[in-house]
C-alpha cells in the first residue's frame, strides 16, 4: 500500500488530455514539493516535473503539474502514442519514517 | 554526458549479503545528494535510501533499516549500497538516482538522473 494514492490507470484518445491525481496528507504533499516521473516500458524513470509545477529542460509543455493542499495533479495534453507509460508522483514525507515516498503509479493508455 | 551506471547485482541466497555500486560521470558528483530506489518485478517505485553530499546525513526506508547501509566515495565519484541479511522481498531492480538541485537528501525536489538499474534476486 503506497503512501501516495494514484489511480491505477487512465486512458484517452490521441490528441486528448488526461489528468493523473496524487493524493497524500499534510506530512507529505501538504508540506513538501511534488515531482512526477514517466517510466516507459523497460526503461528507467524520467523526471517530468519537479517542485510541483516546474519542467526540466527538454520536457515539452504538454506536461504540466499542479498542487493544492494535500493533492497534486499531472496533466498531459495533446496525448501521443509515445506517452503510453507508467507515471509516478513522489515527495518527501515528514512522518516518523521520514523519507521519499512514491505513489503506486498510473498506467496511461492511448486508445 | 551525465550518466549513472549501477553494478553488483545478482542471485543471492536469503540471509546473505551483496554490495551494489553506482559510478557517476558527467557532473560534479560531490555537489549532490544521491538515492537508491528499487522496483520489484511488476511493481511500483520504492525509495530505499538517500545520502547527502558529504555523507553527513543518511536515511533509510523502514523495510531496509538496520540491514542496508548507503555510502559514497566522492573521490571516486561512486555511490554504494551494502545489503545484509537479504530477504526474498528485497528482490528488485535497484536504481541509483541523482537528487535534483540539492546537496542534502533531506531537501527533496526530485531525482533528475537515473541509472539503468541492477537486478538483485534473493532466492534459495
Amino acid at each position: 500500500q503506497s503512501v501516495l494514492t494514484q489511480p491505477p490507470s487512465v486512458s484517452a484518445a490521441p490528441g486528448q488530455k488526461v489528468t493523473i491525481s496524487c493524493s497524500g496528507s499534510s506530512s507529505n504533499i501538504g508540506n513538501n514539493y511534488v515531482s512526477w516521473y514517466q517510466q516507459l516500458p523497460g526503461t528507467a524513470p524520467k523526471l517530468l516535473i519537479y517542485d510541483n509545477n516546474k519542467r526540466p529542460s527538454g520536457i515539452p509543455d504538454r506536461f504540466s503539474g499542479s498542487k493544492s493542499g494535500t493533492s497534486a495533479t499531472l496533466g498531459i495534453t495533446g496525448l501521443q502514442t509515445g506517452d503510453e507509460a507508467d507515471y509516478y508522483c513522489g515527495t518527501w514525507d515528514n512522518s516518523l519514517s521520514a523519507g521519499v515516498v512514491f505513489g503506486g503509479g498510473t498506467k496511461v493508455t492511448v486508445l | 554526458e551525465v550518466q549513472l551506471v549501477e553494478s553488483g547485482g545478482g542471485l543471492v541466497q536469503p540471509g546473505r549479503s551483496l554490495r551494489l555500486s553506482c559510478a557517476a560521470s558527467g557532473f560534479t558528483f560531490d555537489d549532490y545528494a544521491m538515492h537508491w530506489v528499487r522496483q520489484a518485478p511488476g511493481k511500483g517505485l520504492e525509495w530505499v535510501s538517500g545520502i547527502s553530499w558529504k555523507s553527513g546525513d543518511t536515511g533509510y526506508a523502514d523495510s531496509v533499516k538496520g540491514r542496508f547501509t548507503i555510502s559514497r566515495d566522492n573521490a571516486k565519484n561512486s555511490l554504494y549500497l551494502q545489503m545484509n541479511s537479504l530477504r526474498a522481498e528485497d528482490t528488485a531492480l535497484y536504481y541509483c538516482a541523482k537528487a535534483w538541485d540539492s546537496s542534502s537528501f533531506l531537501r527533496y525536489h526530485g531525482m533528475d538522473v537515473w541509472g539503468q538499474g541492477t537486478t538483485v534476486t534473493v532466492s534459495s
